[in-house]
């Protein structure tokens, strides 16, 4: 019954190591986004996609590459992984797009660790 | 693009207090203003949102002011209980694509 679900919850890799990150909404919302959270907590959004359609794409090393096949669905591939990707990433989704952006619902997270 | 500053960074507070954050944004088109507590481990998660054309907002122990021509907003706990202790979040809506844009974040410490 989980609203917005990712997986895995943790990632423990080793540098130079391409990792994905899969996230599912059941909202019905049509618009998700990742954040990554730092080790000081900095909320940073990297990605939002609106049906689909990439929208927000904040600088962002291109070794990171976001996959929407639907809707409800945004995944998040990390080539060549560097000891700064450690970090917590949350898929999130809301409804509307623009100034009628509803509430944000975020997953659980996933902790990634570069070795 | 909107810029938003949150303070203080870390606020330890005796049970029963009260305690206030602040953030202020650049944007004066921002429209939306949630906040968000993220408890140890946890996922974010929306306690309480106003919106520009609101001043003022209360459930229960928290409230949310909104002062436009300051540009600022601030989030008031009352009776704080240990159970608030969390780190907590101001966003705003800025005026570009809809997207929030996200304060640095407040560690709050609610000593029993």
């Amino acid at each position: 019954d989980t609203a917005v679900s990712q997986t895995p919850k943790y990632l423990v890799t080793q540098m130079g190591n391409d990792k994905s990150i899969k996230c599912e909404q059941n909202l019905g919302h049509d618009t998700m986004y990742w954040y990554k959270q730092d080790s000081k907590k900095f909320l940073k959004i990297m990605f939002s996609y609106n049906n689909k359609e990439l929208i927000i794409n904040e600088t962002v090393p291109n070794r990171f590459s976001p996959k929407s096949p639907d809707k409800a669905h945004l995944n998040l591939h990390i080539n060549s992984l560097e000891l700064g990707d450690s970090a917590v990433y949350f898929c999130a989704s809301s409804q509307g797009q623009g100034r009628n952006t509803g509430e944000l619902f975020f997953g659980e997270g996933s902790r990634l660790t570069v070795l | 693009g909107e810029n938003v500053e949150q303070h203080p960074s870390t606020l330890s507070v005796q049970e029963g207090d009260s305690a206030v954050i602040k953030c202020t944004y650049s944007d004066s088109a921002s429209n939306y203003f949630p906040w968000y507590k993220q408890e140890l481990g946890k996922r974010p998660q929306l306690i309480i949102d106003i919106r520009s054309n609101v001043g003022e907002k209360k459930d229960q122990r928290i409230a949310v002011t909104l002062n436009k021509t300051a540009k600022h907003f601030s989030l008031h706990i009352t009776e704080t209980q240990p159970e608030d202790s969390a780190v907590y979040f101001c966003a705003a809506r800025g005026s570009t694509l809809g997207r929030l844009y996200f304060g640095r974040g407040t560690q709050l410490t609610v000593w029993p």
